[in-house]
C-alpha cells in the first residue's frame, strides 16, 4: 500500500524554468510533508517542509504548495538550475517530522 | 559538525552469507533509524531506536534482520541470512530531540548474488 505517491518517474526541464513535481498521499492523518533531494551515491538530504495548517511554504528558490482537499503536494523550483538535478523524495509523516513515509522519488534532470 | 557515518560503503555477499552494517549517529542526536532503499523506491523504515530502546521495527523481517543501539550511541544492522532481495541501500538515519529534520548517512549499499 504506497500511502505516498509520486506517479512522474523523471522530469527534464530547460535551466532558467520552472520545475514543478508533484506528490499525492492517501492518508488523510499525515499532517507533516518534506521533500527530499537525493545524488547519486549519497543519502538523501532535507530540502523544504511544510505543515498541515499552511498552504504554501517558500524558501529561496523552492516553494512547496499543500491542497489537503486534493491530498495533493507539490515541489516548485524557479529558477532551474543544472545543480538542482537529482531524485526527489517526497514524504509525509503523522504528528511531527519522525517516522516519515517516502514516495518512489522523481528523478529531475535540469539541462543547460 | 560531523554528519552520519556509515560502513562499509560496498558490500557484496552470496546469498545465505551474512552481513552487518554499522552506523554512529550525529553527536547528541537520541533518535536512530534505519531504512531500506531498493532501486527504483523510497527508503522503508525497517527500525527506529530512541536512545537504545527501540521505538518501531513493525517492518523489520525478524527472522533474518536484527539490529542493536546498545549504549544508545552508534548501531549495527545485521541480515542473517542474507537472500537476493536484500539487495538495496541501508540508511541510516538521526534527529535532535529539538530539530525538525531527518539527518541521513550516505548509505550502505548491499548486493547479494
Amino acid at each position: 500500500d504506497q500511502q505516498v505517491k509520486q506517479n512522474s518517474p523523471s522530469l527534464s526541464v530547460q535551466e532558467g524554468r520552472i520545475s514543478i513535481l508533484n506528490c499525492d498521499y492517501t492518508n488523510s492523518m499525515f499532517d507533516y510533508f518534506l521533500w527530499y533531494k537525493k545524488y547519486p551515491a549519497e543519502g538523501p538530504t532535507f530540502l523544504i517542509s511544510i505543515s498541515s495548517i499552511k498552504d504554501k511554504n517558500e524558501d529561496g528558490r523552492f516553494t512547496v504548495f499543500l491542497n489537503k482537499s486534493a491530498k495533493h503536494l507539490s515541489l516548485h523550483i524557479v529558477p532551474s538550475q543544472p545543480g538542482d538535478s537529482a531524485v526527489y523524495f517526497c514524504a509525509a509523516s503523522v504528528g511531527g517530522y519522525q517516522k516519515v513515509t517516502f514516495g518512489t522519488g522523481t528523478k529531475l534532470q535540469v539541462i543547460p | 559538525e560531523a554528519g552520519v557515518a556509515q560502513s562499509p560503503r560496498y558490500k557484496i555477499i552470496e546469498k545465505r552469507q551474512s552481513v552487518a552494517f554499522w552506523c554512529n549517529p550525529i553527536s547528541g542526536h537520541a533518535t536512530l533509524y534505519w531504512y531500506q532503499q531498493i532501486l527504483g523506491q523510497g527508503p522503508k523504515l525497517l527500525i527506529q531506536f530512541q536512545n537504545n530502546g527501540v521505538v518501531d521495527d513493525s517492518q523489520l523481517p525478524k527472522d533474518r534482520f536484527s539490529a542493536e543501539r546498545l549504549k544508545g550511541v552508534d548501531s549495527t544492522l545485521k541480515i542473517q541470512p542474507a537472500k537476493l532481495e536484500d539487495s538495496a541501500v541501508y540508511l541510516c538515519a538521526s534527529t535532535s530531540p529539538s530539530g525538525n529534520t531527518i539527518y541521513f548517512g550516505e548509505g550502505s549499499w548491499l548486493t547479494v548474488v
